[in-house]
């Protein structure tokens, strides 16, 4: 069965400090990790990663994928409060059954 | 506003029953995905339709089922509902088929089933 695991669960931190998220996977047939925010209501976008040590940056935001070591980190500098929220990792499958599994998420709080 | 609409936003009906959740996907959005969030599974994909045809399959029961019509909108039948089947349902939409395709949710529509 796949599973994708992020840790830590939840993190509170400062506003300016900065915060690395991770996210660990066992999947057949890895096609790419997505990364979402989500507030209060529905998901957002973030990034895309499919390839091994090839950084993704998003003005504060940054991440990086390992495809040996089977995981993604998500950096995100100088934290702000508007930073709190659940961080979604996924991991696209496909072979024979296109998917798309979850982990539980990372809760930030970023207090002033 | 992610151009996303679903209907309705809040849906509360009891358990045995069959209930019908639609969703509109952006203007020129070929794919539509349907998701379920509770507190004790998280966020869990259930399925994808591509252009009317079902592309993906998820953690979807048996007792759930989804179409994609003509005109692109989707819908999600969810049907002898239990308890546990209380939950946000998210629809999201992309201009492709790939799920590495930026996704577009929607607001949801929570669902109690009591």
């Amino acid at each position: 069965e796949d599973k994708v695991v992020q840790s830590p669960l939840s993190l509170v931190v400062h506003e300016g400090d900065t915060v690395t998220l991770n996210c660990s996977y066992e999947v057949t047939n890895f096609r790419s990790l997505l990364w979402y925010k989500q507030e209060k209501k529905a998901p957002t976008f973030l990034f895309m990663l499919t390839s091994s040590g090839i950084e993704k940056k998003s003005g504060r935001l940054s991440s990086i994928l390992d495809k040996k070591e089977l995981f993604s980190i998500l950096n995100i500098t100088a934290t702000q409060t508007g930073d709190s929220a659940v961080y979604l990792c996924a991991v696209d499958t496909g072979g024979s059954n296109y998917k798309l599994t979850f982990g539980k998420g990372t809760l930030l709080t970023v207090n002033p | 506003d992610s151009g996303v609409t679903q209907t309705p936003k809040h849906l509360i009906t009891a358990t045995g029953q069959r209930v019908t959740l639609r969703c509109s996907p952006r203007s020129g959005d070929l794919s539509v995905y349907w998701y379920q969030q509770s507190l004790d599974q998280g966020l869990q994909f259930l399925i994808q339709y591509y252009n009317g045809e079902e592309r993906a399959k998820g953690n979807i029961l048996e007792r759930f089922s989804a179409q994609q019509f003509p005109d692109l909108h989707s819908e999600l039948n969810l049907s002898s509902l239990e308890l546990g089947d209380s939950a946000l349902y998210f629809c999201a939409s992309s201009v492709g088929r790939e799920f590495g395709n930026e996704q577009f949710f929607g607001p949801g529509t929570r669902l109690t089933v009591l």
